[in-house]
């Protein structure tokens, strides 16, 4: 079953602004990890958060673990068009090293 | 590195057929999944392989999907008969385990259209 429920499920920017999507997820986790996936494309790990950091930054990208309210998101600063895509975030159990993935948040960014 | 290869990137078949999809993961990595993706389901886990074992396959639609890991470079996923159902994406991953991190690697994908 999908753990992780990205919100919203589409969303459609202009260059230059920031693009925030949330993430909930129902039982307890290890980590938390975002992905990318452009169309016709592989998904590719941006950023894994673990259940004791609060906020983790990787170059445009920001992201915040709320453990209490089972809930994450990602922010993009300042997005350009090549950041269209199909965000995923992706849950990790304890003792395994499988993944659960939602359905995802598709972005448009219009130059 | 080449990253997870896959192929065929694409598969034409009729149904009833035999597919085999072919997964090589990133040398080193020591767990592998198989995953489908449909616009309908998202992306769903298959199988799950740690150290070239079966751990998890709790995901395999029916007895017509079976999955094998011979050696850490090599695993197939095969449908036997298939069905138009089975229209998807199917995706192999792989990751590194050691180190708690979970980070997987995704391939291509292959696109299956079974007519």
């Amino acid at each position: 079953s999908q753990q992780g429920e990205e919100d919203p499920q589409a969303l459609s920017i202009q260059e230059g602004e920031n693009a925030t999507m949330n993430c909930s997820y129902k039982t307890s986790i290890n980590n938390l990890q975002w992905y990318r996936q452009n169309s016709g494309r592989g998904l590719v790990h941006l950023i894994l958060i673990r259940s004791n950091e609060r906020e983790k930054h990787s170059g445009r990208l920001r992201v915040t673990l709320d453990t209490s309210k089972k809930s994450s998101s990602l922010l993009i600063t300042a997005s350009r068009a090549a950041d269209t895509a199909s965000y995923f975030c992706a849950t990790a159990g304890g003792g395994y090293s499988t993944l659960t993935f939602g359905k995802g948040t598709m972005l448009l960014v219009s130059p | 590195d080449a990253g997870v290869i896959q192929s065929p990137r694409h598969e034409v078949t009729e149904m009833g057929q035999e597919v085999t999809l072919r997964c090589k993961p990133i040398s080193g990595h020591n767990s592998l999944f198989w995953y489908r993706q449909t616009m309908m389901r998202g992306l769903e886990l298959l199988i799950y392989f740690n150290n070239n074992v079966p751990i998890d396959d709790s995901g395999m639609p029916e007895d017509r999907f079976s999955a094998k890991m011979p050696n850490a470079s090599f695993s197939t996923l095969k449908i036997q008969p298939s069905e138009p159902r089975d229209s998807a994406v199917y995706f192999c991953a792989s990751s590194e385990t050691s180190g708690n991190s979970y980070e997987q690697y995704f391939g291509p994908g292959t696109r299956l259209t079974v007519t």
